[in-house]
């Protein structure tokens, strides 16, 4: 079991917006503004989309954003294209001791 | 442009010690952030193991701690993953990538990944 909750699945059309959940706790997510999301398509390495809750690295379009409330992060795609159709990943600062946690997964289907 | 390699046995078998090496090129390791392993098993999620700074200063998993070490070595500007005591259950993908963020799991720059696999 994953220390952050994602759900399984999500979908939607070209064009439409879709946002992933990503759900911690207080020790975590809640605690600090260190929310990552990855992109990982079939046999791909994963790839940074989003750091520090909201910062996207050079490249990465601003279709792609992040935010967070309480212990819950959130990755929106707007402008959804059929190359989106992959595994997204959240994970988040833990503290010193935990350090660094991932969550389970979602996977997108482009309709 | 900054490159990371994993290199290291794809096959170690159970209860023997893990051990994969990261080069990187095209950043000095001397220069900063944090640089941390990975791992994938097939078909599953990924796994945060451990980073750390060219100092020494490690971080771990405590799932894995007991288990893991991680070292660097300036010089060769590499980092390496050593797992003792393998099981099945650590047959995964194993990447290493840099930490933009400090420590924080803001993984920039990855290797392509090494699949280790333990079996007898």
């Amino acid at each position: 079991q994953s220390a952050l909750t994602q759900p399984r699945s999500v979908s939607g059309s070209p064009g439409q917006s879709v946002t992933f959940s990503c759900t911690g706790t207080s020790s975590d997510i809640g605690a600090y503004n260190y929310v990552s999301w990855y992109q990982q398509h079939p046999n791909k390495v994963p790839k940074l989309l989003v750091y520090d809750v909201n910062k996207r690295p050079s490249g990465v379009p601003d279709r792609f954003s992040g935010s967070k409330s309480g212990n819950t992060a959130s990755l929106t795609i707007s402008g959804l294209q059929a190359d989106d159709e992959a595994d997204y990943y959240c994970c988040s600062y833990a503290g010193s001791y935990t350090s660094v946690v991932f969550g389970g997964g979602t996977n997108l289907t482009v309709l | 442009q900054v490159q990371l390699q994993e290199s290291g046995p794809g096959l170690v078998k159970p209860s023997e010690t893990l051990s994969l090496t990261c080069a990187v090129s095209g950043y000095s390791i001397s220069s900063g952030y944090f640089w941390g392993w990975i791992r994938q098993p097939p078909g599953r999620g990924l796994e945060w193991i451990g980073s750390i700074y060219h100092t020494g200063r490690t971080y771990y998993s405590p799932s894995l701690n007991s288990r893991v070490t991680i070292s660097v070595d300036t010089s060769k500007n590499q980092f390496t993953l050593k797992m003792n005591s393998v099981t099945a259950a650590d047959t995964a993908i194993y990447y290493c990538a840099r930490d933009v963020g400090g420590a924080t799991g803001a993984y920039d720059y990855w290797g392509q990944g090494t699949l280790v696999t333990v079996s007898s």
